[in-house]
């Protein structure tokens, strides 16, 4: 299958900070998505990018769908102690129903 | 909107039963439904994806006679685990999509955690 490294594999931050993590796939997507987990829940979607070079905001949350189409940043501005939990990249290849390729997962802790 | 539950959240079984999950999509009928599979500290890796009324495509390495997939109506898909083993031990995850559209996000459900003694 589709390989996705995320980095980095773990954070631990002061609450206020602001966070930065990244995937990349030696494959090109159509979407890119970003899922929050929290323990023993299913992925919740986050932000979700259709486009190569898109930027989209969800409140404190920024994405951005690379250019290359083998991808994509997450921002976290201003963290608070519930934005802790397992960030997850996702790539879909098609528009349609496709399945999706999740990468490895970033491990957020925040300090309060 | 596009709510997916599952149930049981959490089962215990002794190894050699069969166990059954279910997923549902409460407000919107899914052609297509996901079946995940995460082992702790991992990612989410598919199992198979399933159409309405047609039979499940399973992905290399799963197992098909062990793993069956059920999507008899558009708002529900079965998972049965048949003479699970302690190794079949894991968060497996469902998710449903409207398919059709330039847009087919997946929701996903909450899991179900099973542990084969």
């Amino acid at each position: 299958g589709q390989q996705l490294n995320q980095s980095p594999q773990s954070m631990f931050i002061q609450e206020g900070e602001d966070v930065s993590m990244n995937c990349t796939s030696s494959s090109i997507f159509n979407t890119w998505l970003w899922y929050k987990q929290d323990p023993g829940e299913g992925p919740v979607l986050l932000i979700a990018l259709y486009k190569a070079g898109e930027l989209t905001s969800n409140g404190r949350l920024t994405a951005q769908f690379g250019i290359t189409r083998k991808d994509s940043f997450l921002n976290i501005s201003a963290s608070i102690p519930s934005d802790v939990g397992i960030y997850f990249c996702a790539g879909q290849l098609g528009t349609g129903a496709n399945n999706l390729f999740f990468g490895t997962g970033t491990r957020l802790t925040v300090i309060p | 909107g596009a709510v997916v539950s599952q149930h049981p959240s959490r089962v215990i079984c002794k190894s050699g039963t069969s166990v059954k999950i279910e997923c549902r999509s409460l407000d919107f009928q899914a052609t297509t439904m996901f079946w995940y599979r995460q082992f702790p500290k991992q990612s989410l890796m598919l199992m198979a994806t399933s159409n309405e009324g047609s039979k499940a495509t399973y992905e290399q390495g799963v197992e098909k006679d062990k793993f069956l997939i059920n999507h008899a109506s558009l708002t529900l898909s079965t998972l049965t685990v048949t003479s699970a083993h302690p190794e079949d031990s894991s968060f497996y995850i469902c998710s449903a999509s409207h398919g059709g559209g330039s847009t087919d996000t997946q929701y996903f459900g909450p899991g179900t955690r099973l542990t084969v003694l």
